[in-house]
């Protein structure tokens, strides 16, 4: 089983441009979720989707948008980078409320110059 | 809104020796869950520990163990014989228990713990 996957490894981005980072998982969870990673902050959350067809804000929302068409897949779209958004993005996704524990992807290293 | 605190940016111990790590938190819920994740230099997230606050008794796994204190929002973790794969960052987090809403896990800043040979 190869849990949540994420695409690419790293990305170096031109400000301006946009960008897609892919999230797939193969464990039927119903709940997903976008986390960034900064020195000295922890992670955050970005977005989340609680089951197919439905998403919601997180902490730190602005210049991100995602979507959830199905239960496998939760795309995070950077629709215009800016240098800020440099950071390590994290991937994760839970069964459903009842059930506690979160799953990790690898993460994607995206730098924006 | 939650909050999750770790007072101590780095901390070192020698191999076989015994750590601490401090974590506390504020919230005004009355149900939910508090984990410890591990961070090595690969930079997966794995999860070591979980503790629902309304078990008293506190979580063992291994080498790992917690120091829950409801009362004073205090979550500390333990590492017995430390080991020179125990060297990684490690992450408190908070999330609360609901039926609806986001649910997500709510960091501390993280401890970066080297075990020393």
């Amino acid at each position: 089983t190869a849990g949540i996957t994420q695409a690419p490894t790293s990305q170096i981005l031109a400000a301006g441009r946009s960008m897609t980072l892919r999230c797939t998982q193969d464990m039927r969870h119903n709940a997903m979720y976008w986390y960034r990673q900064d020195l000295g902050l922890g992670l955050r959350l970005i977005h989340y989707s609680n089951t197919a067809g439905t998403t919601g804000k997180g902490e730190v929302p602005d210049g991100y948008s995602v979507s959830r068409a199905n239960t496998d897949d939760f795309p995070l779209t950077l629709a215009s980078a800016v240098p800020s958004q440099t950071s390590v993005y994290f991937c994760a996704s839970r069964r459903d409320y009842n059930y506690n524990e979160q799953f990790f992807g690898p993460g994607t290293r995206l730098t924006v110059l | 809104a939650q909050t999750v605190t770790q007072s101590q940016p780095e901390m070192s111990v020698q191999e076989a020796e015994t750590v601490t790590l401090s974590c506390t938190y504020d919230t005004s819920e009355n149900n939910y869950y508090l984990f410890w994740y591990k961070q090595p230099p690969s930079r997966q997230m794995i999860l070591v520990i979980r503790q629902e606050a309304y078990k008293q008794q506190n979580a063992t796994e291994n080498r790992f163990s917690v120091n829950f204190q409801k009362a004073a929002k205090s979550f500390s973790l333990k590492i017995s014989d430390s080991q020179l794969g125990d060297t990684a960052m490690y992450f408190c987090a908070f999330m609360k228990q609901s039926v609806a809403g986001a649910n997500n896990l709510f960091f501390g800043t993280g401890t970066r713990l080297t075990v020393i040979p």
